[in-house]
């Protein structure tokens, strides 16, 4: 199985500052890369696919790059409304696996 | 607009069995891979299990397999997932989730509310 180690497990940032968060595939994923955003009590929100593909409707400060075993998300400028849990998912191969999340907090 | 709605969520004795719906409408639903993914409490994301549009092949997550039987119904545009078996360690909050394009395996576009499962005596 491809185990996806994200880190940090968690960031404290104040709204305007840029946030980059980091995914890691045991193995090549290629391009098979996705990043969601999830708030409690929510379901998971798509934000990037394809490594770099900006899911429609979600705002262009987020952005996503990397290629084979290793990825970002950046959030340019942080907002109220980005404070919330982010996740990886590799979607190469069966079992597809998810990164055990980044909490994005107030600092 | 696509809606994906779960049901079938409960409390279930060590043993027990359960089957989880997800209804789903705002696009044509046979030509998708579906998939369902569970959130344990306070814990990440979870694949579970996926089903090809056609229904014609199936994959599960190792702890799931013989255990879990995901199924659809494309003439009434629904998922489901039979567990079987359920032990404490399946206490999660499940969600269906659409595959995005035409392959079954790819990231999840769009996510039901979830249904919680609580396994317990």
């Amino acid at each position: 199985d491809i185990q996806m180690t994200q880190s940090p497990s968690s960031v404290s940032a104040s709204v305007g500052d840029r946030v980059t968060i980091t995914c890691r595939a045991s193995q090549d994923i290629s391009s098979w890369l996705a990043w969601y955003q999830q708030k409690p009590g929510k379901a998971p929100k798509l934000l990037i696919y394809a490594a770099s593909s900006l899911e429609s409707g979600v705002p262009s400060r987020f952005s996503g790059s990397g290629y084979g075993t290793d990825f970002t998300l950046t959030i340019s400028s942080l907002q109220p409304e980005d404070f919330a849990t982010y996740y990886c998912q590799q979607a190469n191969s069966f079992p597809q696996t998810f990164g055990q999340g980044t909490k994005v907090e107030i600092k | 607009e696509v809606q994906l709605v779960e049901s079938g969520g409960g409390l279930v004795q060590p043993g027990g069995s359960l089957r989880l719906s997800c209804a789903a409408s705002g696009f044509t639903f046979s030509s998708y891979a579906m998939n369902w993914v569970r959130q344990a409490p306070g814990k990440g994301l979870e694949w579970v299990s996926t089903i090809r549009g056609s229904g014609g092949s199936t994959y599960y997550a190792d702890s799931m397999k013989g255990r879990f039987t995901i199924s659809r119904d494309n003439s009434k545009n629904t998922l489901y997932l039979q567990m079987n078996s359920l032990r404490a360690e399946d206490t999660a909050v499940y969600y269906c989730a659409k595959t995005v394009g035409g392959l079954p395996h790819g990231s999840f576009d769009y996510w039901g509310q979830g249904t919680l499962v609580t396994v317990s005596s």
